[in-house]
This record gives structure tokens, C-alpha cells and sequence, in this order.
């Protein structure tokens, strides 16, 4: 079993939507949460970074984390063509430890 | 701050080969990173530096691959007598504190 898992989708959306991505994890030591957005053949761009449990929001995205379900979100609401892209959560135990990956979650904005 | 450079972006090279990719991180930032990522998986954690000290490798990480970072600047990956298994995304992600930014990567191919 993989420490954290994602969903691989394709998940597939009208224009406007809201979008939900989420991830499970086992290793209960993860305290710093992270999404990725990566578009293909480029490297991973930081979108959100959230401390233990709670929600952050910044502009149309908001993070979720609830540790006591090992379980995070992330929201984006008004959906744009320009957020099809693959996204990927990432955790970490400690500071400045490496970070675990999901495997990521492909997403289509449909125009 | 240009972001995370990475060279060259892309590297085809023929089994059994070396190469060598080049990391320049983010100025000041003293945590640096190396991961592989493979067709519909999330980057895979190689190595890892604090400043000129390489304090973690992964498994992954056989005795064909080394990582150095003189004197705390710039990283090299040097991959010895490639596989057609080595061809991947590497992918170098630089932090000074815990969030952590990625170049585009170099992207392998052993043919």
C-alpha cells in the first residue's frame, strides 16, 4: 500500500464548476500539505501549502486538511479551461524532509 | 529570483551511456532535491541536500547514480552505464523553508 493515494481520475468538468481533488495517507507523523499543479511535460508549481489540520483558502483554491481522517482536499471553484492540468498533493513528516507523493489527479475543464 | 534551473531540459542518450543533468536552485535556499517521475506517477523522492551535505538517499538511488552539491550552490545527477529503466523526468526542487519550488526538468530518454 502506498503511503498517500489519489485518485489518477481523468476527472472531467464543465467550465464554472467546482472542482474537488482529494488524498488519503497512512503515515500519521505527516504534518506540512502541499498541492502541485503540473502541466504536461513541465515541472510541478507550487499552488497551496497548509500546516497540520485546517483550511486555507487563496484566491479560487482552498486546501483542506482533517489529520484525524489522514484526509485532504482541494477545492478550486469557478473552474477554468486553464486549470486542466494534472494535480498532485504532496507531504511531508518534518521540516525540510523530502516530500511523498500522490500520483496525481488529471483534470479537464471543458470550454 | 529566476526560479529553479534545470540543464539541459531534455537528453536522449543510447544504453550504457552517462550522462549528467545540472541543478541551480533558488539563491539562498540551502535544502535541495532530486526526484524521478515516470508516465502517470507523482516524482519519486532520490536525494537530498542540506547546504553541501547529502543527508538522504533513496533506495532508488543504485550505485549507478550520485548526486553531488560543491560547496552548497549548484547540484549535478550523474547517472553511470544508463538503462532503457532510467528514462524518466528528473526532476530538482530547492527549499529554504517548508514549502519547496521545482525547475521544468530534464527529461531522459535511453534508447
Amino acid at each position: 500500500q502506498k503511503e498517500v493515494e489519489q485518485d489518477p481520475g481523468p476527472l472531467s468538468v464543465p467550465e464554472g464548476a467546482i472542482v474537488s481533488l482529494n488524498c488519503t495517507y497512512s503515515n500519521s507523523a505527516f504534518q506540512y500539505f502541499m498541492w502541485y499543479r503540473q502541466y504536461s511535460r513541465k515541472g510541478p508549481e507550487l499552488l497551496m501549502y497548509t500546516y497540520s489540520s485546517g483550511n486555507k483558502e487563496d484566491g479560487r483554491f482552498t486546501a483542506q486538511v482533517d489529520k484525524s481522517s489522514k484526509y485532504i482536499s482541494l477545492f478550486i471553484r469557478d473552474s477554468q479551461p486553464s486549470d486542466s492540468a494534472t494535480y498532485l498533493c504532496a507531504m511531508r513528516a518534518g521540516y525540510g524532509n523530502k516530500l511523498v507523493f500522490g500520483a496525481g489527479t488529471i483534470l479537464r475543464v471543458k470550454s | 529570483d529566476t526560479g529553479v534551473s534545470q540543464n539541459p531540459r531534455h537528453k536522449i542518450t543510447k544504453r550504457g551511456q552517462n550522462v549528467t543533468f545540472r541543478c541551480d536552485p533558488i539563491s539562498e535556499h540551502n535544502r535541495l532535491y532530486w526526484y524521478r517521475q515516470t508516465l502517470g506517477q507523482g516524482p519519486e523522492f532520490l536525494t537530498y541536500f542540506q547546504n553541501e551535505a547529502q543527508l538522504e538517499k533513496s533506495r532508488l538511488l543504485s550505485d549507478r547514480f550520485s548526486a553531488e552539491r560543491p560547496k552548497g550552490s549548484f547540484s549535478t545527477l550523474e547517472i553511470q552505464r544508463t538503462e532503457q529503466g532510467d528514462s524518466a523526468m528528473y526532476l530538482c526542487a530547492s527549499s529554504l523553508a517548508n514549502e519547496a519550488f521545482f525547475g521544468q526538468g530534464t527529461r531522459l530518454t535511453v534508447v
